[in-house]
């Protein structure tokens, strides 16, 4: 079965230091979408994709957190400087939408401690 | 008003008993997703509904366009269907709205 792959799957890092999280959609799929969850928010949306294109990143924290898909093939959102409130999973989604194609895949996630 | 209400929050039910999980949405959408999360656990996709009904094991899912509603059920249910279930539906800009989620679990 194709899958969202994400990495790392977990990253313990101490308040300050830079993160990248990667994802690689899956091929064919034209929309990536990046989402937070913590026990406290639940699902939060943080920036989406379609077509590589950035539609939506109004969710995100402009002032540390940044979201990019230099291709078709990887997204990746990084957080600098990182803070302990960052703590979460962090998911990568890729869908496809069309007449007759609706698919929507999750990633892992990215479980992500800020010490 | 949350623009995708789920019902109910919480359930419990014994092990073999038909579950209904329901989603009503307030807003224009091109598809309607059922998630599946268990405890610390990733997402995962169970459906994708723009009309009618979806059936795939033991899970069934239906959609009313007109009524703006969409029920997930589970028939025989078993412990291991224990997790939170979530409805979320793509507006016409592609966003996904999401409802705050049903936990469910299952008592054997």
């Amino acid at each position: 079965d194709a899958r969202v792959t994400q990495t790392p799957r977990h990253k313990v890092t101490e308040m300050g230091q830079e993160v990248t999280m990667r994802c690689q959609p899956i091929l064919g799929h034209n929309t990536v979408f990046w989402y937070r969850q913590t026990m406290m928010q639940g699902l939060e949306l943080l920036a989406y994709f379609r077509n590589r294109a950035p539609l939506d990143d109004s969710g995100m924290p402009k002032d540390r957190f940044s979201a990019e898909m230099p291709d078709a093939t990887l997204a990746t959102l990084k957080i600098q400087p990182s803070e302990p409130r960052d703590s979460a999973v962090y998911f990568c989604a890729s869908g496809r939408w069309g007449p007759g194609a609706n698919v929507l895949t999750f990633g892992a996630g990215s479980r992500l401690t800020v010490l | 008003k949350n623009e995708v209400e789920q019902s109910p929050q919480n359930l419990t039910a014994q092990e073999g008993e038909f579950i209904t999980i329901n989603c009503s949405y307030s807003v224009g959408i091109s598809a309607l997703h059922w998630l599946q999360q268990h405890p610390g656990g990733g997402i995962v996709s169970l459906f994708m509904l723009s009309s009618g009904k979806k059936k795939h094991g033991r899970l069934i899912a239906t959609i009313n366009i007109q009524e703006k509603h969409s029920s997930l059920h589970i028939t025989a249910s078993h412990p291991r269907d224990s997790a939170v279930y979530i409805c979320a539906v793509m507006d016409s800009n592609y966003q996904l709205i999401w409802g705050a989620g049903t936990k469910l679990i299952i008592k054997p």
